[in-house]
């Protein structure tokens, strides 16, 4: 069964820094593209950044670009989001998805939340 | 950028109804790439349907996609207690906004 565990969440101010962890189980995981998708308070579904299985290519959404970077360790197979300058904007619940990369989300984590407050 | 654009917004039905969503691309859009996805409060998103057409594993075939080019449609046959939720579709990078499905 596949299973995707985030953690690292949690409350910062504005500027600050976090670093979202994902750890996968249950497949292979560095034959998979990996994703984060993100969901503000009562909102929509907003891609965030995908990275290729072998970690070789990755890309970001307009918003976060040159402030978040997705990483992964396929020998602890494990998802990263470093997240730098963060903003009030940047407050959402924060999924871990495998797949992606131009494709569909066929598995999903239950999220951490990143809230951004002073 | 394509944006794609869900309607209704909201639908109120009653179980055992037929539901229909339309999801709408800015631009054509290849069939292969297009998902749609269920959300339940407090719950993550489930994958309902890829390729436009192609339930996922373990989606009751109540569940149905068409569509081409820009229009794509999510049927869902006869509404379901549970059935009762948040339904997003999905191309490359971008999501539709939603379409609520709400019990009548």
């Amino acid at each position: 069964e596949v299973q995707l565990l985030e953690s690292g969440g949690g409350l910062v101010q504005p500027g600050g820094s976090l670093r979202l962890s994902c750890a996968a189980s249950g497949f292979t995981f560095s034959s998979y593209a990996m994703s984060w998708v993100r969901q503000a308070p009562g909102k929509g579904l907003d891609w965030v950044s995908s990275i290729s299985g072998s970690g070789g290519n990755s890309y970001h959404a307009d918003s976060v670009k040159g402030r978040f970077t997705i990483s992964r360790d396929n020998s602890k197979d494990t998802l990263y989001l470093q997240m730098n300058s963060l903003r009030a904007e940047d407050t959402a619940l924060y999924y871990c998805a495998r797949g992606g990369y131009g494709g569909y989300f066929d598995s999903w984590g239950q999220g951490t939340l990143v809230t951004v407050s002073s | 950028e394509i944006v794609l654009t869900q309607s209704p917004g909201t639908l109120s039905l009653s179980p055992g109804e037929r539901a229909t969503l339309s999801c709408r691309a800015s631009q054509s859009v290849s069939s292969t790439y297009l998902a749609w996805y269920q959300q339940k409060p407090g719950q993550a998103p489930r994958l309902l349907i890829y390729g436009a057409s192609s339930r996922a594993t373990g989606i009751p075939d109540r569940f149905s996609g068409s569509g081409s080019g820009t229009d794509f449609t999510l049927t869902i046959s006869r509404l379901e207690p549970e059935d009762f939720a948040v339904y997003y579709c999905q191309q490359y990078w971008t999501f539709g906004q939603g379409t609520k499905v709400e019990i009548k």
